[in-house]
C-alpha cells in the first residue's frame, strides 16, 4: 500500500537543528521527497533522495534513509525564522503511473526567535 | 510566467452549486496532477491525467467529481453539487514525461473552495 506518515508539529528555537521524521510504507519507492510550503502557496520541491542512497546533504539540509525501517528525516541545521513553513514527506512508488506522488500530512515546523 | 497557473484562487459557492477548477501546466509538461488539501489531513492524491486521458484516478471520490485534461486548454477539476465537506484547497502540479529525471512536481498556488 501507499502511506506517508509523519509528525504534525514541531517547535525549535532559532539557530537550533530542526529534524522532522517520516514512514512510508512503499518498498518499491525510487525517489523519496521533502517538499516545503509556505502559508497561502503551493509546495515546492526542497530535496530528494534516489533510494539507493544513505545520506544527502544540501547546505543545512541532511536527508538520512533508513530503507530497512522505511524512514526518512530531514535535518535542517542553524534553524531560522525563515524556515517556518509546512514540510512534507513524499514517496513515488516506482510501480506508480507517471510521477505520481505520494505525500504525507506535512509537518508544521514552527521557529522561535 | 512559465510556472503552474491555476485560477480562480478562492471560490465561494452556495451547497448544491457547481465548482469549475483550472490548471494550465508548466510549459512543455504533459502531465498534470490533482490534490486535496485539507487541514490537518496533508495533501491527498485525487487524480493523474495526460492530454485527453485519465491515467490514475484512484484518489476520485466516485460521485460529483470529475477531471479533464483536453487535447487544448487548461485541466479542469469539476465539482456538482458541492458540499461543506468539499470545502478545502485544491492543488494542481505538473511534471515533465521525461522518466530520466527525478520526477519533481511543479505545483500551482492553489484554489481554496469554501462552500457556505
Amino acid at each position: 500500500g501507499e502511506d506517508v506518515e509523519q509528525s504534525l508539529f514541531l517547535s525549535v528555537r532559532e539557530g537550533d537543528s530542526s529534524v522532522i521524521n517520516c514512514t512510508y510504507t512503499d518498498s518499491s519507492s525510487t525517489y523519496l521527497y521533502w517538499y516545503k510550503q509556505e502559508p497561502g502557496a503551493g509546495l515546492q520541491l526542497l530535496t530528494y533522495i534516489f533510494s539507493n542512497m544513505d545520506m544527502k546533504q544540501d547546505q543545512r539540509l541532511t536527508v538520512l534513509l533508513n530503507k530497512k525501517d522505511k524512514h526518512l528525516s530531514l535535518r535542517i541545521a542553524d534553524t531560522q525564522t525563515g524556515d517556518s513553513a509546512i514540510y512534507f514527506c513524499a514517496e513515488r512508488p516506482s510501480l506508480s503511473g507517471g510521477f505520481k506522488t505520494i505525500f504525507g500530512a506535512g509537518t508544521r515546523l514552527f521557529v522561535k526567535a | 510566467n512559465a510556472g503552474v497557473m491555476q485560477n480562480p484562487r478562492h471560490l465561494v459557492r452556495r451547497r448544491g452549486q457547481e465548482a469549475r477548477l483550472r490548471c494550465s501546466p508548466m510549459k512543455g509538461h504533459s502531465h498534470v496532477y490533482w490534490y486535496r488539501q485539507l487541514p490537518e489531513e496533508g495533501l491527498k492524491f485525487m487524480v493523474y491525467l495526460q492530454k485527453e486521458n485519465i491515467i490514475d484516478e484512484s484518489g476520485m471520490p466516485k460521485e460529483r467529481f470529475s477531471a479533464e485534461f483536453p487535447k487544448e486548454g487548461p485541466s479542469i477539476l469539476r465539482i456538482q453539487q458541492v458540499v461543506r465537506g468539499d470545502s478545502a484547497a485544491y492543488f494542481c502540479a505538473s511534471s515533465s514525461s521525461d522518466r530520466g529525471t527525478t520526477g519533481e512536481l511543479f505545483f500551482g498556488e492553489g484554489s481554496r473552495l469554501t462552500v457556505l
